[in-house]
């Protein structure tokens, strides 16, 4: 059972443009949602988090949207930049999971110089 | 300086045979895991140990034993490799505070098995 559903699976993007990534969770416990970021033959690094009691955060050119009422969650990189292609994870934890993450499937993205 | 770091970076093997990886943070986290990432880079957690005891055990096959000596180290090894090990291994640890889902990881082994 995927509890954690991350689309699209790629995307492509020019140079200056929005890169959008869709994530939608099911278990209402969830209370922390992190974005991963990885480059290739490199571990995934912690790009920027969010907690449902907001419902924005942004960090630079980065900005994670919360609806909780639909259980959704997305990452918009602004102005995206070739040194952004990489792979996206989302992910989702709850305090009573022993520390257990569940990601996302990811999301390759290019952007076009 | 490296955080979490893990040999070795690639680990080529035939079936059948027995292989270790080693992981090494010195960050001074309390919890440490193994993750798989298989070929469409999917993440699925194998264990985590936290303090050198064991608090996540996935449903792995029993080939996979996992061994902390002390809160710093974890490795993982792997006895009569199978085609379907073949993945991209990560270490990563966790900070004792400051939320469950902040992971620090290592750059990974690639495990291919012929």
């Amino acid at each position: 059972q995927q509890q954690v559903k991350q689309s699209p699976q790629s995307l492509i993007v020019q140079k200056g443009g929005i890169s959008i990534i869709n994530c939608a969770y099911e278990n209402t416990a969830f209370d922390y949602f992190p974005w991963y970021q990885q480059f290739p033959g490199k571990g995934p690094a912690l790009l920027i988090a969010i907690r449902p009691d907001v419902s924005e955060k942004k960090e630079g050119r980065f900005t994670i949207s919360f609806n909780k009422s639909a259980k959704q969650f997305s990452l918009h990189i602004m102005d995206s930049q070739p040194g952004d292609s990489a792979t996206y994870f989302c992910a989702a934890s709850y305090s009573g999971s022993a520390r257990q993450l569940t990601f996302g499937s990811g999301t390759q993205l290019t952007v076009l110089p | 300086d490296t955080a979490v770091s893990q040999t070795p970076k690639y680990l080529v093997t035939q079936m059948g045979n027995d292989k270790s990886i080693k992981c090494e943070q010195n960050l001074g986290h309390d919890t440490m895991y193994w993750y798989k990432q298989d070929s469409k880079k999917f993440l699925k957690i194998m264990f985590s140990y936290n303090n050198k005891e064991l608090i996540i055990n996935e449903t792995v096959p029993n080939r996979f034993s996992p061994k902390s000596p002390d809160k710093a180290h974890l490795n993982l090894h792997i006895n009569s490799l199978e085609l379907g090990d073949s993945a991209v291994y990560f270490c990563a640890s966790s900070p004792p505070t400051g939320g469950v889902g902040k992971l620090f990881f290592g750059s990974g082994t690639q495990l291919s098995v012929l």
